[in-house]
């Protein structure tokens, strides 16, 4: 089973600053099978990213998504306050199960 | 836009089952993989497991082997999750979410999310 790894637990930071988010496998993943995602409150998940850099539908670009073999990035170059939320990796390829990782919290400082 | 649309909230005693559905709405299911993530109150996304629609396959998380099966009536468009043996730390959220299938074998970045289905399980 492959274990995702999320760092840090929690991110403080202020609006306009740049985020980077950290996700480490325990085993190498193809690029093609690592999805990000945003959770807000209240409310289901968003897929953010797929195949670790390719953005959704809709999603604005600063969020952008790199790495390879077990070390994968989110970045957001600049927080909007929307942005503030709870951030997951997952892995999605020919090895289940799909797990998650324990998530990123990106929060106000 | 297909939509998926889960049932209602659901309390349950220790011991007994759940099962949730969720149907696109919008359009047909066939081309998804789709997988049920639970979310335990405070806490992060657990993957349940998943089906690829078209093939029938199923995978499920190791640590609810025998207790969960995924399924798919694509005469119904219809997807169900059961539990069985319900505990009071099955108290979460059970989403179900979908991703267009990539080929037999793989899972699918999940771009759609239906609404959620609170399950509070208590004596």
């Amino acid at each position: 089973e492959i274990v995702l790894t999320q760092s840090p637990g929690t991110l403080s930071l202020s609006p306009g600053e740049r985020a980077t988010l950290s996700c480490r496998a325990s085993q190498s993943i193809n690029s093609n099978f690592l999805a990000w995602y945003q959770q807000k409150p209240g409310q289901a998940p968003r897929l953010l990213i797929s195949g670790t850099s390719s953005r959704a539908t809709g999603v604005p670009d600063r969020f952008s998504g790199s790495g390879s073999g077990t070390d994968f990035t989110l970045t957001i170059s600049r927080l909007e306050p929307e942005d503030f939320a709870v951030y997951y990796c997952q892995q999605d390829g020919y090895s289940p199960p799909w797990t998650f990782g324990q998530g990123t919290k990106v929060e106000v400082k | 836009q297909v939509q998926l649309v889960q049932s209602g909230a659901e309390v349950k005693k220790p011991g007994s089952s759940v099962k949730v559905s969720c149907k696109p709405s919008g359009g047909s299911f066939r081309s998804y993989v789709i997988s049920w993530v639970r979310q335990a109150p405070g806490q992060g996304l657990e993957w349940m497991g998943g089906i690829n629609v078209v093939f029938g396959t199923t995978n499920y998380a190791r640590e609810l082997l025998g207790r969960v099966t995924i399924s798919a009536d694509e005469s119904t468009s219809t997807a169900n999750m059961e539990l069985r043996s319900l505990l009071p730390n099955d108290t979460a959220v059970y989403y179900c979410a979908a991703g267009r299938r990539r080929d037999r074998y793989s899972g699918s970045p999940l771009a759609l999310w239906g609404q959620g289905t609170p399950v509070t399980v208590s004596s």
